[in-house]
């Protein structure tokens, strides 16, 4: 069965400092692979995804995201965070020959000044 | 990217009647349609899935008088939460995709549910 793993509910960092959110996953096929934010009260909003070909992935706002299949880890990361990107973040596993997706528990991130 | 509206975005309601939620793809056709209900400060959890012109496929667990789906057309599917009680106060997002697109799916903006 598939399943999404997102070890860490909730991460503090500096204005301007990295990140990185890990993302672990099950999966029986070839995964298919994406993160999305959701600030609150708000719905999803895709930040990059990952179906095939180069493994760093490049997304929206300066995240990008690495598909390591030995590890079954899909993190993002970001070099320096803004303020703006305070929010929860939503790793998800599918595949597009079937209708299944599903979301890690999510990791909320809270920036610092 | 392809858009999905939800509506409405917020929507209280008294408990014992009932409640109808839209999602609709704009600028494509959404043959199948994905509903989510998310508890604060958790993950989303699929309800149902819906293909255009026949019955839902609910989740282990979700009831399926409780919430009717109906997908009449390639653009519109709606939820409806049937006799609400506050317990089914939640935030509910819908996805669409074309599975005729090499695409995800995409996601609406949610609908914030209060039953009071």
């Amino acid at each position: 069965a598939q399943s999404v793993t997102q070890p860490d509910i909730h991460i503090t960092v500096s204005e301007g400092a990295s990140l990185e959110l890990r993302c672990n996953y099950s999966y029986g096929a070839t995964p298919y692979l994406f993160w999305y934010v959701q600030s609150p009260g708000q719905g999803l909003q895709l930040l990059l995804k990952y179906f095939s070909g180069d493994t760093l992935v490049q997304g929206i706002k300066g995240f990008e995201a690495e598909f390591k299949r030995s590890q079954s880890s899909f993190n993002l990361r970001k070099p320096s965070v803004h303020w703006s990107d305070a929010a929860e973040y939503f790793c998800a596993v599918g595949a597009l020959n079937n209708n299944d997706m599903r979301f890690g528990a999510g990791t909320r991130l809270t920036v610092k000044p | 990217g392809a858009v999905v509206s939800q509506h409405p975005s917020r929507v209280i309601c008294k408990s014992g009647t009932s409640v109808k939620i839209e999602c609709r793809s704009l600028d494509f056709q959404a043959t199948t349609m994905f509903w989510y209900r998310q508890f604060p400060k958790k993950s989303l959890m699929l309800m149902a899935t819906s293909n255009e012109g026949s019955k839902a496929t609910y989740e282990q667990g979700v009831e399926k008088d409780k919430f009717l789906i109906n997908h009449a057309s390639l653009t519109l599917s709606t939820l409806t939460v049937t006799s609400a009680h506050p317990e089914d106060s939640s935030f509910y997002i819908c996805s669409a995709r074309d599975i005729n697109m090499n695409t995800e799916a995409f996601f609406g903006q949610g609908t914030r549910l209060t039953v009071v």
